[in-house]
């Protein structure tokens, strides 16, 4: 079965630098979420997407930006990276018809910024 | 952990021995997951409980959940050196809107020695 891709898997780059992160959903799923988790922390949601509208925000950083496109995948924007800014990127999606509950998680993107 | 705590942080077990681990949340939910993550890894959903049920059962995993306590115990039974993860309990908050965003607690991490 199709699962959540991410892309790049692993990305490094310098401080102040700008990464994009992707996030292609399972098909026919209409919800995509963002979530990020530092070094031996749990993830902690940072944006979601419904039917390519932003649903709901969580402790995203206001140098983030996020979108969900016409086809539904999703794209991560992070400019002016800090240090702190090192982690796993995870993104998850869901299907709205079975009320979203269950998210299904992508491998993730680690992140790590020098 | 913005959730709570997960109880206990690490674990040592030998195989075919039975794991239990808790969770304590702090809101009102609508929902509460159980997630497992490997070393680096994405996050694999395991099960989900409902706040109107109180146990429920897959393959050989064990799940409660205790609203009047705002806990939930997992239990995994006759262990395998496979199920050496961290294990995360997530929770949905009942909420009015759309949101559906999984708050985590911070993990038990699993170590099932052959």
């Amino acid at each position: 079965a199709a699962g959540v891709i991410q892309s790049p898997r692993h990305l490094i780059k310098e401080k102040r630098e700008t990464a994009t992160l992707k996030c292609y959903p399972i098909p026919r799923h209409d919800t995509v979420y963002w979530y990020q988790q530092g070094p031996g922390q749990d993830p902690q949601f940072l944006i979601s997407f419904y039917e390519k509208m932003q649903s709901d925000k969580g402790s995203i950083p206001d140098r983030f930006s996020a979108q969900q496109f016409s086809d539904y995948h999703s794209e991560l924007n992070m400019s002016s990276l800090e240090l702190g800014d090192s982690a796993l990127y995870f993104c998850a999606s869901s299907d709205g018809t079975g009320g979203h509950w269950t998210q299904y998680f992508g491998p993730g993107t680690r992140l790590l910024v020098l | 952990s913005q959730q709570g705590e997960e109880d206990p942080q690490a674990l040592s077990i030998q195989e075919g021995e039975n794991a239990t681990m808790n969770c304590s949340y702090k809101t009102s939910i609508n929902n509460l997951q159980w997630y497992r993550q490997n070393s680096g890894r994405g996050l694999v959903h395991l099960i989900l409980i409902r706040s109107n049920e109180r146990e429920k059962h897959s393959g050989r995993l064990r799940v409660t959940l205790d609203t009047s306590k705002k806990s939930s115990s997992l239990l995994i039974t006759a262990s395998r050196a496979a199920d050496t993860a961290s294990y995360f309990c997530a929770t949905v908050q009942i909420s009015s809107g759309s949101a559906r965003q999984l708050t985590f607690g911070s993990g038990t991490q699993l170590t099932v020695l052959p």
